[in-house]
C-alpha cells in the first residue's frame, strides 16, 4: 500500500531545541516537498528536492534545513534559529511537475 | 509578485451547487490544481487543468481561462462531507507551486 508517512502527528519543543521531522514515502517518487501551513494562509514552500542528493530552498528556508540521503526518505531539521516555528508542517512528493503532489498526513510542532 | 485569490468562506446547502472561485497572477502558467483539505488533514487531489475549458469528474468540475487568470471549482449535488477547505494552486514558470489561502466550505442541512 504505498503513501507518504510522517510522524509524528502531534509534536512539542522547548525553545531553543532543534527538532527532526520525518518524511517517508515509497511511491517511488523523485520528487519531495516540505511545506508550512499557518491558520487563514496557503502553502508556504520550505524546501524541495527533485533527486537525491540535491534540494533548493522555497520562500522560507531560513531557519530550517533538510537532507535527501535516500529516495524514500526527506527529513526536515526546525533549528533553533526559526522565529515562530509553532505550524502545520506537510511533507509531499510527486513524480513530476505536472503531475499532482501526493500529502502525508502532515505534523503540527508546537513550540513551547 | 505572485497572487492567487479566493474567497475566504462560503456557506451552501445540502443537495445544491457551489462554485468556488480562483484568480491568478503568476510569473508565467503551466496548469493549475484544485485539492480539497478536510480540518487538520493533508491536502487530497481533486483536479488538473492547463488547458481552457470545463474537465469533469463526477460530481466535481473546474473550469480554467488562462486569458483571464481565472478557475473555478463547481461542486454539485453537495453533501455534508464535502464540508472542508478548497485550495488552488498554479504551476509557475519555474514549475513551482503558488497556493492559494484555500477557500472554507461550510455545508448546511
Amino acid at each position: 500500500d504505498g503513501g507518504i508517512t510522517q510522524s509524528p502527528k502531534y509534536l512539542f519543543r522547548k525553545e531553543g531545541q532543534n527538532v527532526t521531522l520525518s518524511c517517508e514515502q515509497n511511491l517511488n517518487h523523485d520528487a519531495m516537498y516540505w511545506y508550512r501551513q499557518d491558520p487563514g494562509q496557503g502553502l508556504r514552500l520550505i524546501y524541495y528536492s527533485q533527486i537525491v542528493n540535491d534540494f533548493q530552498k522555497g520562500d522560507i528556508a531560513e531557519g530550517y534545513s533538510v537532507s535527501r540521503e535516500k529516495k524514500e526518505s526527506f527529513p526536515l531539521t526546525v533549528t533553533s534559529a526559526q522565529k515562530n516555528p509553532t505550524a502545520f508542517y506537510l511533507c509531499a512528493s510527486s513524480s513530476g511537475e505536472y503531475n499532482e503532489q501526493f500529502f502525508g498526513p502532515g505534523t503540527r510542532l508546537t513550540v513551547l | 509578485g505572485q497572487n492567487i485569490d479566493q474567497p475566504t468562506e462560503m456557506t451552501a446547502t445540502e443537495g445544491a451547487i457551489v462554485q468556488i472561485n480562483c484568480t491568478y497572477q503568476t510569473s508565467g502558467f503551466n496548469g493549475l490544481f484544485w485539492y480539497q483539505q478536510h480540518a487538520g488533514e493533508a491536502p487530497t487531489f481533486l483536479s488538473y487543468n492547463v488547458l481552457d475549458g470545463l474537465e469533469e469528474k463526477g460530481r466535481f468540475s473546474s473550469f480554467l481561462s488562462r486569458s483571464k487568470g481565472y478557475s473555478y471549482l463547481l461542486l454539485k449535488e453537495l453533501q455534508m462531507k464535502d464540508s472542508a477547505s478548497y485550495l488552488c494552486a498554479v504551476l509557475d514558470s519555474n514549475y513551482q507551486l503558488i497556493w492559494g489561502a484555500g477557500t472554507k466550505l461550510i455545508i448546511k442541512p
